[in-house]
């Protein structure tokens, strides 16, 4: 089974800094997609980013990136000029689509602070 | 573009009573997930539909958790009876399906039982 590791419970960043948020996963497959969805205390999740793994080369959404590593099973997220509206759970994903199937498999979090 | 809603918003009960929650998706998305997410954890798939069939439902308690999506639209999750370890966030997300298929979510029901 799929699993999805977010090694970091907590971080900190000030605002306009930049910050990266780790995310490792395992899997056999060689075709799937990642995602990191950002949940403020609202609780809706939101996508912040994603990428395919056939695509090498990395995501950008204005001030968020990625660092996707494929055969290291990595994928962080970076995050510049910090904002205060940034703090949030952060979530990163693994999707594996098998026929109409397509589960999203969630990390346990990355809770995001940002400080004046 | 409405986004997913979800109903109601909180909701506490004392085990073994039962408990329903509604979700209505984005128009036009034929995929809706129901997702579990216990405090402090990331959300777990519950079931998936695709239109009014279950894709996936290997992750569902069927002894006392079911769910229906009548024609296709507006999908209920319910609870029956509920126990102490049910108590967390319900969501609901729904996708158009083809391509990326990217999964917007509702702001979830949060479930407490006592």
């Amino acid at each position: 089974a799929q699993t999805v590791t977010q090694s970091q419970p907590e971080m900190s960043v000030q605002e306009a800094e930049t910050v990266t948020l780790s995310c490792t996963y395992d899997t056999s497959e060689s075709d799937y997609y990642l995602f990191w969805y950002k949940q403020p205390p609202s609780r809706q999740m939101i996508l912040v980013i994603r990428q395919e793994a056939y695509k090498q080369q990395n995501a950008t959404e204005n001030r968020f990136s990625v660092n996707f590593q494929k055969a290291a099973k990595s994928f962080s997220l970076k995050i510049s000029d910090s904002q205060l509206g940034d703090a949030a759970m952060y979530f990163c994903a693994y999707r594996r689509d098998t026929g109409t199937a397509s589960k999203l498999t969630f990390g346990t979090g990355t809770r995001l602070q940002v400080t004046l | 573009e409405a986004g997913v809603a979800q109903s109601p918003r909180y909701k506490i009960i004392e085990k073994r009573q039962s408990v329903a929650f509604w979700c209505n998706p984005i128009s036009g998305h034929a995929t809706l997930y129901w997702y579990q997410q216990i405090l402090g954890q990331g959300p777990k798939l519950l079931i998936q539909f695709q239109n009014n069939g279950v894709v996936d439902d290997s992750q569902l308690p069927k002894d006392r958790f079911s769910a229906e999506r009548l024609k296709g639209v507006d999908s209920t999750l319910k609870i029956q009876p509920a126990k102490l370890e049910d108590s967390a966030v319900y969501l609901c997300a729904s996708s158009p399906g083809g391509g990326v298929n990217i999964q917007y979510f509702g702001a979830g029901t949060r479930l407490s039982v006592l």
